[in-house]
């Protein structure tokens, strides 16, 4: 079984749509939880931290669930530009190595 | 600022060349990363180096090996490029290996191909 596990998509969804993207994590101990979004050919840039009380970032909501082992991603209204593909980052205390999930697409059409 | 700075950004090797890649970061960042990435699939850690001075190996480090320069700088070396070996490497850095919400930075990718 993989760290970190990702649906893969591609979720095809049409502007204006609510889309939500799910990562399971098999490693009791982490302690770090992260969103990357990656556009096509482009290197991964940091889109938002999850906290364990949940957090809002514009039309982004991150969600951590610890009993059940996952993250989750929300994104309403959604843009042409929210386009990518959205990787999940764990991190488990004080070992430091982060570990990337393989990525969901998703596609916004108009 | 220019970040993560990764040369080259595009190369084609023959089986069984060698090659470095070179990265630099100008964030004063002590973590510094090697990573490879298959387009369409996830990143897999190659080698880090979690400060200066220090290497380890990650998920995937047959057929390559690093060098922590210094602070800065983080090389990247294929001794005797493998058509297996053709993906995309990106450098990578963070302010602390064991920080929590350490947040990481990446270059602008490397697309290596062997041919």
């Amino acid at each position: 079984r993989k760290e970190v596990e990702q649906d893969p998509g591609p979720f095809n969804v049409p502007e204006g749509a609510t889309v939500a993207f799910n990562c399971t994590y098999s490693n009791s101990a982490s302690q770090s939880f992260f969103w990357y979004r990656q556009d096509c050919r482009k290197e991964p840039k940091l889109l938002m931290s999850v906290y364990s009380s949940g957090n809002e970032d514009g039309r982004f909501t991150a969600q951590l669930n610890r009993a059940s082992q996952y993250i989750s991603l929300l994104i309403r209204d959604s843009k042409l530009s929210d386009s990518a593909t959205y990787l999940c980052v764990v991190k488990p205390a004080n070992a430091g190595k982060s570990t990337f999930g393989d990525g969901t697409t998703l596609t916004v059409k108009p | 600022n220019a970040g993560v700075t990764q040369t080259p950004k595009f190369q084609v090797l023959k089986t069984g060349q060698s090659m470095t890649l070179q990265c630099a970061q100008d964030m004063n960042h002590n973590s510094m990363y090697w990573y490879r990435q298959d387009p369409g699939m996830g990143l897999r850690l190659i080698y880090y180096s979690a400060s200066e001075g220090t290497t380890d190996k990650g998920e995937v480090p047959n057929g390559y090996n690093v060098s922590r320069l210094n602070k800065r700088e983080f090389s990247l070396r294929l001794e005797s490029a493998a058509p297996s070996q053709t993906f995309v490497y990106f450098c990578a850095s963070s302010e602390a290996w064991s920080r929590s919400g350490n947040t990481i930075y990446f270059g602008e990718g490397s697309w290596l191909t062997v041919v």
